[in-house]
């Protein structure tokens, strides 16, 4: 069965220290999603692909936080410089554009960042 | 903006016994979905269940069932016949129908725990 690939799986850093995730969603699926969970809340959407144009971005600090999709595939969310505040679990996921589905959302198995 | 609610942080329950989760979700509009999300320890977030607004009927999956009260802004979960691999935090999820990018609001999320 096909699943949203991501990694590193585990990150610690020092603060003011740059910090990149990589997310590979399903084949196929245009629409993508990168997510902030803090520990013991929900999901908080970052920022949303739709192939390689970003469609929602209005909740990514821009200040430090960079996101690409540059050929409407796989993604990297970049942080840079990280801070405190910015350990979290970082969730991709990725739905398709057409068919039944296109409401559900994939997910894959997250980055957990550690700041020190 | 949609808001949803979770209002109890963490339920345990015999297994084989019922466990029902509360949501609630503050939205103006008329026409949009309304999800169940499971997330194991460890382990990737997936989907449990799914309500289209103009759905009268509940849904269900199997072991899983939702009462959807439209009126009252009600979306609660019905895990019956336990499981101890029912232990998860579940979310709840409201998606607007005519969003452009289908973004998912999540509520805060309630830790069950599946007792032996």
């Amino acid at each position: 069965e096909a699943e949203v690939a991501q990694s590193p799986r585990y990150k610690i850093t020092e603060k003011s220290q740059a910090v990149a995730f990589w997310c590979d969603p399903i084949s196929g699926h245009a629409t993508l999603y990168w997510y902030r969970q803090i520990l013991g809340q929900g999901p908080e959407l970052l920022v949303q692909f739709q192939d390689e144009s970003v469609v929602d971005d209005s909740q990514l600090p821009k200040d430090r936080f960079s996101a690409e999709r540059l050929k409407g595939v796989d993604s990297t969310l970049k942080i840079q410089p990280a801070e405190l505040g910015d350990s979290a679990m970082y969730l991709c996921a990725s739905s398709p554009l057409e068919g039944v589905y296109t409401d559900t959302q994939y997910f894959g198995p997250g980055t957990r960042l550690t700041v020190l | 903006a949609q808001t949803v609610t979770q209002s109890q942080p963490e339920m345990s329950v015999q297994e084989a016994e019922t466990v029902t989760l509360s949501c609630t979700y503050d939205t103006s509009e008329n026409n949009y979905y309304l999800f169940w999300y499971k997330q194991p320890p460890s382990r990737q977030m997936i989907l449990v269940i799914r309500q289209e607004a103009y759905k009268q009927q509940n849904a269900t999956e199997n072991r899983f069932s939702v009462n959807f009260q439209k009126a009252a802004k009600s979306f609660s979960l019905k895990i019956s016949d336990s499981q101890l691999g029912d232990t998860a935090m579940y979310f709840c999820a409201f998606m607007d129908s005519w969003d452009a990018g289908n973004k998912l609001t999540f509520g805060g999320g309630t830790r069950v725990l599946v007792k032996p």
